[in-house]
């Protein structure tokens, strides 16, 4: 079945480094993709999303491409800040069809350094 | 911003009794959804739910589990006899329309811990 497969934490990062979270997935058809965060002691906000090949999704200086021959879609930050410390999880939707399931990564914990 | 609320944030319960946890989705959508989280996993769907019935449903909504929007505002999930496995974080979301384009919005999660 599809699946999502994405990189173990924690990442431990000082403020201002550049940052990727790698993210594979395995699904048949044409899915889309997706990155979730989740704040401490909060719920599942989405991040960004991509939903054919090619696409760039992109939001708070984050980014992530869609990448079909490869099956990935890393997450990057050009310089991370400490208020970026969360849960990430890499997502996949499995298109169109009714009320379409999100399937997640196990998440990668990241903390940013002062 | 519209937000889907979920209550109560956390419920400790005995094992073998029944639980009800709620969900308010965004007052527009459409389409519904639960998902768990056990402590350290992954998150996992449980079931959809769109025009009053079941779209879906995994393997570990089995036949203690049911879901309900009785009024048309709520959306709730019934657990009729705990198990100690039951013990995650249960997330409720909506969605607009069946669309990539439609996120799922997510509440903040009812932390359930069966005793």
């Amino acid at each position: 079945g599809n699946s999502v497969t994405q990189m173990e934490g924690p990442v431990t990062l000082s403020e201002e480094a550049f940052l990727t979270i790698n993210c594979t997935y395995t699904a048949t058809g044409y899915p889309s993709l997706f990155w979730y965060v989740q704040y401490p002691g909060e719920g599942l906000q989405l991040l960004l999303k991509a939903t054919k090949a090619d696409d760039k999704g992109s939001n708070k200086g984050f980014e992530a491409t869609y990448r079909k021959e490869t099956t990935s879609f890393h997450l990057e930050k050009g310089s991370v800040q400490v208020s970026d410390s969360a849960v990430y999880f890499c997502a996949l939707s499995e298109g169109y069809s009714s009320a379409s399931k999100i399937i997640f990564g196990s998440g990668t914990r990241l903390s940013i350094r002062p | 911003e519209p937000e889907v609320t979920q209550t109560p944030s956390h419920q400790v319960t005995q094992m073998g009794q029944e639980v009800i946890l709620r969900c308010v989705p965004i007052s527009n959508h459409l389409y519904f959804y639960w998902y768990r989280q056990i402590l350290g996993q992954k998150v996992e769907f449980l079931v959809s739910f769109y025009n009053n019935e079941i779209s879906e449903k995994s393997e570990i909504f089995d036949d203690q589990f049911s879901v309900e929007r009785p009024d048309g505002s709520n959306f709730t999930l019934k657990i009729r006899s705990t198990k100690l496995e039951d013990s995650a974080m249960y997330f409720c979301a909506s969605q607009l329309g069946d669309s990539p384009n439609q996120p799922q919005h997510f509440g903040d999660g009812t932390r359930l811990s069966i005793l």
